[in-house]
């Protein structure tokens, strides 16, 4: 079955200190691959994807995500977090069980960065 | 363009009442899905379209959803003889052209609440 695991309930970051939110994925045949970022009472927001190409990928707000094929794993990543990036993460990857496109997600990761 | 936009934005209903959303995706996408999201979990598809046609419904949570895409613009949700357990947030997101990889944009969502 296709799915994807964000291990991480919670992050806890400094303001100013790097940030990893990790992922990792199962999916037959290739992976397309997206973070989502959302914050109280707002939808979700599209940060970055992997479709295919390089391994390091480049979003919105300073976000990057690395696509490491071994490990089935897509980890968000930002040098210097921010307060204002405070908010919950999720991972997806599409379904490749049909034509539809659709997107699985993970059950998300709430970031916290203290000031 | 002013994004996805869904309506109503919060919905209380009694059990056993119906209850209709709309969706209207980003002017001239091709794709429109709808998910469900419950508390503390990542968005779950429930149903797709292509411009008017709706390929994939499998996927709806039983027969008492339904959903339409009249003239492939906007969408509405359906959902007859509500339970308690359909208390979620539902979420519309509409994606350009044909092709899978690309990303989806979400609506805001509709909070449903069955008493």
């Amino acid at each position: 079955a296709q799915s994807v695991a964000q291990p991480e309930d919670q992050v806890n970051v400094a303001e100013g200190n790097p940030l990893t939110v990790k992922c990792t994925y199962s999916v037959s045949g290739n992976p397309y691959l997206f973070w989502y970022v959302q914050y109280p009472n707002r939808g979700l927001q599209f940060l970055l994807k992997y479709i295919t190409g390089d391994n390091l990928v480049k979003g919105s707000y300073g976000f990057e995500a690395e696509f490491n094929k071994s490990q089935t794993s897509f980890h968000l990543k930002k040098p210097s977090a921010l307060v204002s990036d405070s908010a919950l993460y999720f991972c997806a990857v599409r379904d490749n069980g049909g034509s539809q496109g659709n997107l699985i997600f993970g059950k998300g990761t709430k970031l916290s960065v203290k000031p | 363009d002013t994004g996805v936009s869904q309506d109503p934005r919060h919905k209380i209903t009694k059990r056993g009442q119906n209850v209709t959303f709309r969706c209207d995706p980003i002017s001239e996408h091709n794709r429109l899905y709808w998910y469900r999201q419950t508390l503390g979990q990542g968005p779950e598809f429930l149903t797709y379209f292509q411009n008017e046609a709706q390929l994939e419904k499998s996927r709806l949570l039983s027969d008492r959803f339904s959903a339409e895409r009249p003239k492939g613009s906007f969408s509405t949700l359906e959902i007859q003889r509500t339970e308690q357990g359909d208390s979620a947030m539902y979420l519309c997101a509409s994606s350009a052209g044909l092709a899978s990889y690309y990303e989806q944009y979400f609506g805001p969502g509709t909070r449903l609440t069955v008493t």
